[in-house]
């Protein structure tokens, strides 16, 4: 299994331009997340899914979108860069809605916007 | 809301000796307690978890952590500190809400870097 892919893992975008962040999971998990990592705030949540078909909001969700039309793959949106989005970006899975479940994490895409 | 204190930026301590990294944490209802530790350049990688029952729990590469309701804490814990445990550590918690979809929320402290010294 190759867990949780990340993809692409390095990126540089000017102010406005838009893209795509790719994460895909061989796990047949059902849920799905989003976080961005800053310094000295942790990692919050910018989207879930809890299946496919099915997504919400977390904190963060301003100016980015999401969609899950399989299982496999959750791709993060940005619509319109903004420097405030310079962050590092983390796709995460868990197998169901069983508290008790820790979470799988791919190893993050660096994003900077210029 | 649910909460989570890593109250030190970064422990340092000597190779062999006894390391301890701090997590308190505030929720409503039985807490889910997670520890994560991250490598340079890679995603989060899960430690150990405490669900219910005995108070320590043991988990990967010789980490332990000792939960303490009444003091709301969950410190990590390892007897002889190697130089390749130096990375960040993450505590996390999640508590059984009212969620959309039942999504139970999970919320990261910030980090403790942890830096043993040869």
């Amino acid at each position: 299994n190759a867990g949780v892919t990340q993809t692409p893992k390095f990126q540089v975008l000017k102010t406005g331009q838009s893209m795509t962040l790719q994460c895909a999971q061989d796990m047949n998990h059902e849920y799905m997340s989003w976080y961005r990592q800053d310094p000295g705030m942790g990692l919050r949540l910018i989207h879930y899914s809890v299946g496919a078909g099915i997504t919400d909001q977390g904190e963060v969700p301003n100016g980015y979108n999401v969609s899950r039309s399989t299982t496999e793959d959750f791709p993060l949106r940005l619509l319109s860069a903004a420097p405030s989005q310079t962050s590092v970006y983390f796709c995460a899975s868990r197998p169901d809605r069983s508290i008790n479940q820790p979470q799988h994490f791919g190893d993050g895409t660096r994003l900077s916007i210029l | 809301a649910q909460s989570v204190a890593q109250p030190e930026d970064q422990v340092n301590v000597a190779e062999g000796n006894p390391l301890t990294v701090k997590c308190t944490y505030s929720v409503s209802g039985n807490p889910y307690l997670f520890w994560y530790v991250q490598y340079p350049n890679r995603g989060l990688q899960f430690l150990l978890k405490y669900i219910t029952g005995d108070n320590l729990v043991k988990g990967s590469y010789g980490f332990e952590a000792e939960f303490n309701k009444s003091q709301t804490s969950f410190h990590l814990k390892k007897p002889s500190a190697l130089v390749s445990d130096s990375a960040l550590y993450f505590c996390a918690v999640r508590a059984l809400t009212a969620s959309s979809g039942g999504y139970q929320k999970v919320t990261f402290g910030i980090g403790t870097k942890l830096q043993v010294i040869p």
